[in-house]
C-alpha cells in the first residue's frame, strides 16, 4: 500500500464546476500536509498547506481529517487554467516528504 | 531571483552509458533534494543534503546511482551504468531549512530517456 494515495482521475469538468479531490495517508505520524500543483511537463509547485482547522485560499479550500487520515481539496468555479495534476503531500517531519501520484484535472470550456 | 537551475533539460542516452545530471540550488538554501518522477511510482525522494553533506540516501535505488555536492552551489546525480528503467524526470529542489514541503522549491527537471 502506498503511503499517500490519490484517485488518479482524470476528472473532466466544465468551467464553473466545483470539483473535489481526496487523498489518504497511511502513516499516522504524519505531521503536515500540502497540496502541490504540477502543470504538464513542469515542476511541482506549492498550492497550499492543509491545516486541521481547514483553510481557504480564494476558490481553493483544503481540509484535513486526522481521525480518518484523509485530506481533501475543493476547487470552486473551475477555470480553464486550473487544468493540471494535483499532488497530495504528507510530511512526517524533517525531510520525510511523501508525494501522492497525483490527480489529473481537465477543465473544459 | 533565479530559481533552482538544472541541466541538461533533456538527455537521451543508450543503455550502459554514464549519465550526469546537474543542479544549482537557490543561493542561501542549505538543503538540496533529488527526486525522481515516473508515471508508475510518482515523485520519489532519492537523497538530500544539508550544508553539502549527504544526510539520507535511503531512496537511492541502487549502487548505480550516486550523488555529490562539492559546494553550496552545485550538486550532481550520476547514473553509471544507465538502464532503460532509469528513464524518468529527475527534479532537484532546494530549501532554506528542514521543514515541511512548503519550503521546497523545485527546478524544472531533467527528462532522461535511456534507450
Amino acid at each position: 500500500r502506498k503511503e499517500v494515495e490519490q484517485d488518479p482521475g482524470p476528472f473532466n469538468v466544465p468551467e464553473g464546476a466545483t470539483v473535489a479531490f481526496n487523498c489518504t495517508y497511511s502513516n499516522s505520524a504524519s505531521q503536515s500536509f500540502f497540496w502541490y500543483r504540477q502543470d504538464c511537463r513542469k515542476e511541482p509547485k506549492l498550492l497550499m498547506s492543509v491545516y486541521s482547522s481547514g483553510n481557504e485560499d480564494g476558490r481553493f479550500t483544503a481540509q484535513l481529517n486526522r481521525a480518518s487520515q484523509y485530506i481533501s481539496l475543493l476547487i470552486r468555479d473551475s477555470k480553464l487554467s486550473d487544468s493540471a495534476t494535483y499532488l497530495c503531500v504528507a510530511n512526517t517531519g524533517g525531510f520525510k516528504t511523501i508525494f501522492g501520484a497525483g490527480t489529473r484535472l481537465f477543465v473544459k470550456a | 531571483d533565479a530559481g533552482v537551475i538544472q541541466s541538461p533539460r533533456h538527455e537521451v542516452t543508450e543503455m550502459g552509458q554514464e549519465v550526469t545530471l546537474r543542479c544549482k540550488p537557490i543561493s542561501g538554501h542549505d538543503y538540496l533534494f533529488w527526486y525522481r518522477q515516473t508515471m508508475m511510482r510518482g515523485l520519489e525522494l532519492l537523497i538530500y543534503f544539508n550544508n553539502n553533506v549527504p544526510i539520507d540516501d535511503s531512496g537511492m535505488p541502487e549502487d548505480r546511482f550516486s550523488a555529490k555536492m562539492p559546494n553550496a552551489s552545485f550538486s550532481t546525480l550520476k547514473i553509471q551504468p544507465s538502464e532503460p528503467r532509469d528513464s524518468a524526470v529527475y527534479f532537484c529542489a532546494s530549501s532554506p531549512r528542514l521543514a515541511g514541503a512548503e519550503t521546497q522549491y523545485f527546478g524544472p527537471g531533467t527528462r532522461l530517456l535511456v534507450l
